[in-house]
C-alpha cells in the first residue's frame, strides 16, 4: 500500500500564476477529498469525491478554485489565478466507506 | 451543524507525565469520532476511533472514550514519550445520510521534553 501520493511537496509561485495540485488516492478508496490547512483557520473541507465524481464543492473558496476527478487513480486542484492568501497546505485524503480517511503528506503552497 | 471543539495549545509536557486533550462536539444523531496525528512535515494519520456511545478507542498507549452524555472524546495518555510531540485533531463524522466528510477541530499541538 502507497499511501496517498501527492506533488508538488512545495510549490512557489508569483501571484496570478497558475497552480496545480495532484493527487493519486489509494486504489480502490471510492472516496477523495481536498483539504486547505492554515495557520488561522486550520483543516477546512474544500471538496470531496465520490466514484470520480463531486458530491459537494461548498468548501471551495470562490470561482478561482477548481478540482477534476478524471478517473479512479488520480485527482486535480486547480487555482488560476494564484493570491498569497491561497498560500497554505492543501490535503488530499482517500477512503473507503465507512473507513476512515488516509492523508497524503501535502503540497505547501506560497503564492509571492 | 456540526462542529469540534478542542483545547488550544501549544501544551508542553515533561516526559512520563499524564496527558489530557479535552474534545467537545456538536452533531445531531449519533456521529463517529476520531483522533489524528500530524507529524511534523506529514500528513495527518489515523490514532484511534469510536463509533457508538461509551466505546473507547485506543492505540499506542492512546486512549479516548465516546461520552454522549457530555458530548466528549478526550484524548489521555499515562506516560508521554518525546515521540509523542505532534499536533492532535479531534474529528467528528456525521450520521445522516451524505455524511461522509470529517470536521476537525482546530488541533492542538503537544510538545514532551525530556
Amino acid at each position: 500500500d502507497a499511501g496517498v501520493i501527492q506533488s508538488p511537496r512545495h510549490e512557489v509561485t508569483e501571484m496570478g500564476q497558475e497552480v496545480t495540485l495532484r493527487c493519486k488516492p489509494i486504489s480502490g478508496h471510492d472516496y477523495l477529498f481536498w483539504y486547505r490547512q492554515t495557520m488561522m483557520r486550520g483543516l477546512e473541507l474544500l471538496i470531496y469525491f465520490n466514484n470520480n465524481v463531486p458530491i459537494d464543492d461548498s468548501g471551495m473558496p470562490e470561482d478561482r478554485f477548481s478540482a477534476k476527478m478524471p478517473n479512479a487513480s488520480f485527482s486535480t486542484l486547480k487555482i488560476q489565478p494564484s493570491e498569497p492568501r491561497d498560500s497554505a497546505v492543501y490535503f488530499c485524503a482517500s477512503s473507503l466507506d465507512p473507513a476512515p480517511l488516509h492523508f497524503g503528506n501535502g503540497t505547501r503552497l506560497t503564492v509571492t | 451543524g456540526n462542529s469540534v471543539t478542542q483545547m488550544e495549545g501549544p501544551v508542553t509536557l515533561s516526559e512520563e507525565a499524564f496527558l489530557t486533550i479535552n474534545c467537545t462536539y456538536t452533531a445531531t444523531g449519533y456521529p463517529s469520532l476520531f483522533w489524528y496525528v500530524q507529524y511534523p512535515g506529514e500528513g495527518l494519520q489515523l490514532l484511534l476511533k469510536a463509533t457508538k456511545a461509551d466505546d473507547k478507542g485506543s492505540n499506542k498507549g492512546f486512549e479516548a472514550t465516546y461520552r454522549k452524555e457530555t458530548t466528549s472524546f478526550h484524548l489521555e495518555k499515562g506516560s508521554v514519550q518525546v515521540s509523542d510531540s505532534a499536533v492532535y485533531f479531534c474529528a467528528l463524522r456525521g450520521s445522516g445520510a451524505g455524511s461522509y466528510q470529517l470536521t476537525f477541530g482546530k488541533g492542538t499541538k503537544l510538545s514532551v521534553i525530556p
